[in-house]
């Protein structure tokens, strides 16, 4: 089975701060695809990152990172120097290799920065 | 480049009554996936098209249907709606046929609420 855990679900932090949210994967695909969304109070996911199950490598881009770590089933995102316009829901999403390519969903962390 | 629309933006039924949800996908977008999304279950798949055709389906009981017309623009219908029903449904979007390489592209949903 297919799951994907958020196990925060909500993080206040003060901006500027530095802001780590965790995501664990279960899967016994050999091939699958892991994603990241931001949802805003509008209501649209927004896509942040996409890796797939083959390419470990951390990928950093501007304020954002994320590591992905295959012997922890773990896809960490990090948000360095936090700013109020961050705040938002952050999902973790997994996506099966083949035909049933759905995205199966964490339940989300809601972010709060204040200012 | 036009993102994925979603219309109504709200709709308020009453138990009983059937309703149709719209989404046009970004242009050149041939996949389209629809999600109901409740502060109980998160985010859950419902359907995918690609091509007119339904190509995987969720766990959802067969009061909710979709479709999908020549030009990619997609309706679902949910039939003798019940309160557990009221719901954000969010619509999404990709290239092609191999869209699990792919992030989806979401609209801002339609916000239903049965009375």
């Amino acid at each position: 089975a297919q799951k994907v855990t958020q196990a925060q679900t909500e993080i206040s932090v003060v901006e500027k701060e530095d802001v780590t949210l965790d995501c664990v994967y279960e899967t016994r695909d050999t091939t699958y695809y892991l994603f990241w969304y931001k949802q805003p109070p509008s209501g649209e996911l927004v896509f942040l990152i996409r890796r797939n199950s083959f390419d470990e490598q951390n990928e950093i881009s501007g304020r954002y990172s994320w590591n992905f770590q295959k012997s922890t089933s773990s896809f960490n995102f990090t948000i360095t120097a936090s700013q109020v316009v961050d705040s938002a829901v952050y999902f973790c999403a997994l996506r099966r290799g083949g035909s049933q390519g759905n995205l199966i969903f964490g339940k989300g962390t809601k972010l709060s920065v204040k200012p | 480049k036009a993102g994925v629309t979603q219309t109504p933006r709200y709709l308020i039924k009453t138990r009983g009554q059937q309703v149709t949800l719209s989404c046009s996908p970004i242009s050149g977008h041939r996949s389209v996936s629809w999600y109901q999304q409740t502060p109980g279950q998160g985010l859950q798949f419902l359907f995918e098209y690609f091509s007119e055709t339904q190509r995987n389906k969720g766990n959802f009981p067969g009061r909710f249907s979709g479709r999908q017309f020549s030009n990619s623009r997609s309706e679902m219908n949910v039939s003798t709606l019940e309160l557990g029903d009221s719901a954000l449904y969010l619509c999404a979007s990709s290239p092609g046929q191999s869209s699990y390489n792919s992030p989806l592209h979401f609209g801002n949903g339609t916000r239903l609420t049965v009375t």
